[in-house]
């Protein structure tokens, strides 16, 4: 079954350094987003991506935060200066038509933390 | 602000018996419903999608919707100890992407 793929599983970074997170989305998918869950808390929505663009993004989704699909098969997510309170999981995510109608599929997600 | 609500638990079954995860929601132009299931420190997984009012089966699962109270159901039949995870309920309002999720239940099968 395809899958959608995460790198790293876990980082680690020192509060202030930049990180990209890679996804790797299921190949004839057209919609890619990025949520991310805080340790005991929600997942929450951050952006969404389509046509080479940003669709929607939310309050967190702030401009610390960029996306970018570099190529035809990689969707990065990153940070520009980390802060202690973007420890979290972050997840990848991908969808063949608008996953707000029809769910999506997630990667196995991200750990980031930053001491 | 839209919300999407779930009671945490855990909730407590024995091996065999049916599990009833609820889920209440805030926006009344909600269109599309869904059960993820996330094992501790993995990634969701879309176990069920409903759309219209009514009950949906798929084998030991049944999702059902009731728009006008706002109220959308997971019932797992037979449950069995792997089944133990925390169920979220996700919700789209129609809008081009986004889904908000519940905080999710916990769900403990007993042997």
């Amino acid at each position: 079954e395809p899958e959608v793929t995460q790198t790293p599983s876990h980082q680690v970074t020192q509060m202030g350094q930049e990180v990209i997170l890679r996804c790797v989305p299921i190949s004839n998918h057209l919609y890619f987003y990025w949520y991310r869950q805080i340790l005991g808390q929600k997942v929450e929505f951050l952006v969404s991506f389509y046509n080479n663009e940003i669709s929607e993004k939310s309050e967190i989704f702030d401009d610390q935060f960029s996306v970018e699909r570099p190529d035809g098969s990689n969707f990065t997510l990153k940070i520009r200066s980390t802060k202690l309170e973007d420890s979290a999981m972050y997840f990848c995510a991908s969808s063949k038509q608008t996953g707000g109608g029809y769910g999506y599929t997630f990667g196995s997600g991200t750990r980031l933390t930053v001491v | 602000q839209k919300e999407v609500e779930q009671n945490s638990g855990p909730l407590s079954v024995p091996e065999g018996a049916i599990a009833s995860l609820n889920c209440t929601y805030s926006d009344r132009v909600s269109q599309s419903f869904f059960w993820y299931r996330q094992y501790s420190g993995k990634s969701p997984e879309l176990i069920m999608s409903i759309y219209s009012n009514g009950d949906k089966e798929d084998g030991r699962f049944t999702a059902q919707l009731n728009k006008a109270s706002q109220y959308v159901s997971l019932l797992i039949r037979d449950s069995q100890p792997s089944d133990s995870a925390t169920y979220l309920c996700a919700v789209n309002t129609g809008t081009a992407s986004k889904l908000t999720f519940g905080t999710g239940t916990r769900l403990q099968v007993t042997l």
